[in-house]
Formats: structure tokens, C-alpha cells, sequence
């Protein structure tokens, strides 16, 4: 496709389950961006991926959430053991790293833990 | 932490008016970005300043860039009803390729 693409748009799990978002990058970009949006606030960042490099994990707010990219392109953001405090809108972006540059965002991932 | 803030957090203005945002960092950067958000879903690049500009021009949207004070600024001129949004800055830090939000304006532009 040509842009971010993101799925589920949205997703309600119950307490205590396990949920995978899906982030598939702009074809050809090498950084990937995963951003947490609770309601009314601004972007939390979780987790950035750069070619091969190791993941910059600083972002992550606990050990229960992990991301993994796949052969460079397809990320995805686990987060296991899910708490109410989780819901947000996750929202994941890619770019070019070469050069001052404009990240893409897909339309999130809108997780709602009951 | 390093993200921005914005202020003011709300701005509500009348239509053709102009609206400014401010956006203040803490870290060195390489750039900073401006960003829109409609309905909490995916966000738009609006424009991208260099740390060695000062001002940047695209249609209706004047930037500013004050780096020996950490902040930024975003016009929006001669308003219109669909620019009612968030706006969001960004800063890509010069120690990495990270982009930094802030905690976004809320634009609301009455008709």
C-alpha cells in the first residue's frame, strides 16, 4: 500500500489477555516509530527500529510490552498481561533516516482493555 | 523526559483569525516538525525546520525557530473551520534519529 498501514483499527480485550499489533511500514523506509496516545494527551514514545540496528526500547513502559520487526519491514508491538491502564491509541510511523525527514503515520490501533 | 510542550494546551478563535502555537524542548536538536491530528487517529506532516533556520513559510503555515531558547512556533493565518485539530511539534534530538512530541495545541476554529 502506500501508506502506514496498522491492524486491528481497534481491539477491546479483557483484563489480563495478550494482545498483537500489526504496523506494516511504508515499503522502503528503514526506521519504524511505536507511539502510545492516551485520550487528550500527546504522543508517548515506546519503541524505534533502524535498519538492522538494535531497537531503541528506551520508551517502553514496562516489561510487559515488547515489538519486533521482521526482516525490516513488518513490526509488531505485544503486550501481554494486559492492564486497564493500557488503553490508548498506539500508533506507529515510518521514514527514511537519511536526511532531515518527515515521519508517516498509519491511523493507529485503538486498544481498549475492559 | 524529553518531550515538548505546547502552549496554549486549548485556542479557540474565530474563522479568518490567526492562530499561533508555541512549542518549547529541552534537548539539541537536528530539526523540528510540526505535526496535525484529527480525531486521536493517524498525524500529518505539516512542515520541517532546520536548527540553523529561523523561519520557515508553506501556504498559510509560518514557522519560527529559536534554538537558543528551545522553542518554536506555528502561525496559522486567516483561519478556516477545517484547520480545527491538534497540532503536535516533534523534535528529532541530534543524538538520534527519535522524533519527540510534544503535548500538542488544540485548535477549535468557529465558522
Amino acid at each position: 500500500g502506500a501508506g502506514v498501514s496498522q491492524s486491528p483499527s481497534n481491539k477491546v480485550t479483557e483484563k489480563g489477555k495478550d494482545v498483537e499489533l500489526r504496523c506494516d511500514p511504508i515499503s522502503g523506509h528503514t526506521a519504524l516509530y511505536w507511539y502510545r496516545q492516551s485520550l487528550g494527551q500527546g504522543l508517548e514514545f515506546l519503541i524505534y527500529f533502524q535498519g538492522n540496528s538494535a531497537p531503541d526500547k528506551s520508551g517502553l513502559p514496562s516489561d510487559r510490552f515488547s515489538a519486533e520487526r521482521t526482516g525490516g519491514s513488518v513490526s509488531t508491538l505485544t503486550i501481554q498481561r494486559t492492564q486497564q491502564e493500557d488503553s490508548a491509541v498506539y500508533l506507529c510511523a515510518s521514514s527514511f533516516v537519511m536526511g532531515p525527514t518527515e515521519a508517516f503515520f498509519g491511523q493507529g490501533t485503538r486498544l481498549t482493555v475492559v | 523526559s524529553q518531550q515538548g510542550e505546547e502552549d496554549p494546551q486549548a485556542l479557540s478563535i474565530q474563522e479568518g483569525e490567526n492562530a499561533t502555537m508555541n512549542c518549547s524542548y529541552k534537548t539539541s536538536i537536528n530539526n523540528l516538525q510540526w505535526y496535525r491530528q484529527n480525531s486521536g487517529r493517524g498525524l500529518v506532516h505539516l512542515i520541517l525546520i532546520r536548527s540553523n533556520e529561523r523561519e520557515k513559510h508553506s501556504g498559510r503555515l509560518r514557522v519560527t525557530l529559536d534554538t537558543s531558547k528551545k522553542s518554536s512556533s506555528l502561525l496559522i493565518t486567516a483561519s478556516r473551520a477545517a484547520d480545527t485539530a491538534s497540532y503536535f511539534c516533534a523534535t528529532e534530538p541530534n543524538t538520534g534519529n527519535q522524533f519527540y512530541f510534544g503535548t500538542g495545541t488544540s485548535l477549535t476554529v468557529i465558522p
